[in-house]
C-alpha cells in the first residue's frame, strides 16, 4: 500500500534549527512536496524535490533520497511565525498526491 | 506561486439547504482540481478529483450525489453541498494543479478554504 510517515509533533526554540523527517512508500514516484499549514488556514506550497539532494530556499531547505524513500524539511533561524503544521506529500505514478498526517511544529521563545 | 481563489470564505446555512463553493485558478490553467475537507485538528481528506470537461472521480465513502462537482472550464470548479446537514460542517479546501515545476506532475496550489457551518 501507499504510506507517508512523519512525526506528529515537534517542539523547537526560536532562532534554532529543526529538521522534520518524512518517509514514504508509493506506487511509483513523481516527486515529494512540502506544504505549510497555519491553524485555520489552507496549506501553502513550500518545496518540491524530484531528484536526490538538497534544495535550498531561504531559511527553508528540503532534502530527498529516492533510494531510501526519505525526505526532510530543514528550517533555520526559527521564528515564532513558523509555528504551523508541515505536510509531506509524495506524488505517485498516477500523479496523485499521497498526504502525510502533518507535523505540528511548536516554537518556544 | 500560482494563485487560487475560493468563494465564499465562510458560509452559514440552515439544515436542508444547498451551498455552492467556487474555486478559481487566477493566473494559470488548471486541468485538474481537487476538493478536500478538513475537520478540526485532523488531516486533509481528499473528497474528489475533477478534470476539466469530465466527471469528477470521488474517493471512497464520499457521496457523489451529495457533493456535486462541476469543472466547466480550465479556471473554475464548483462544489455544491446538497441538502446540507450539521455533520457537513467543515473546512472545505480546493486546490488546482498547474503552474509549478514542469511536466504532468505539477504543483498543487490551494485556495484559502471555505468554512461551512450548517445549523
Amino acid at each position: 500500500g501507499q504510506n507517508i510517515d512523519q512525526p506528529t509533533e515537534m517542539t523547537a526554540t526560536e532562532g534554532a534549527i529543526v529538521q522534520i523527517n518524512c518517509t514514504y512508500q508509493t506506487s511509483g514516484f513523481n516527486g515529494l512536496f512540502w506544504y505549510q499549514q497555519h491553524a485555520g488556514e489552507a496549506p501553502t506550497f513550500l518545496s518540491y524535490n524530484v531528484l536526490d539532494g538538497l534544495e535550498e530556499k531561504g531559511r527553508f531547505s528540503s532534502f530527498l533520497s529516492r533510494s531510501k524513500g526519505y525526505s526532510y524539511l530543514l528550517l533555520k533561524e526559527l521564528q515564532m511565525k513558523d509555528s504551523a503544521s508541515y505536510l509531506c506529500a509524495a506524488m505517485d505514478s498516477n500523479y496523485q498526491l499521497i498526504w502525510g498526517a502533518g507535523t505540528k511544529l511548536i516554537i518556544k521563545p | 506561486g500560482a494563485v487560487v481563489s475560493q468563494h465564499p470564505s465562510r458560509v452559514i446555512c440552515k439544515s436542508g439547504t444547498s451551498v455552492k463553493i467556487e474555486c478559481r485558478s487566477l493566473d494559470f490553467q488548471a486541468t485538474t482540481m481537487f476538493w478536500y475537507r478538513q475537520f478540526p485538528k485532523q488531516s486533509l481528506m481528499l473528497m474528489a478529483t475533477s478534470n476539466e470537461g469530465s466527471k469528477a472521480t470521488y474517493e471512497q465513502g464520499v457521496e457523489k450525489d451529495k457533493f456535486l462537482i462541476n469543472h466547466a472550464s480550465l479556471t473554475l470548479s464548483t462544489l455544491t453541498v446538497t441538502s446540507a446537514h450539521p455533520e457537513d460542517s467543515s473546512f472545505y479546501i480546493c486546490s488546482a494543479r498547474g503552474g509549478g515545476p514542469g511536466g504532468p506532475g505539477e504543483t498543487q496550489y490551494f485556495g484559502p478554504g471555505t468554512r461551512l457551518l450548517v445549523l
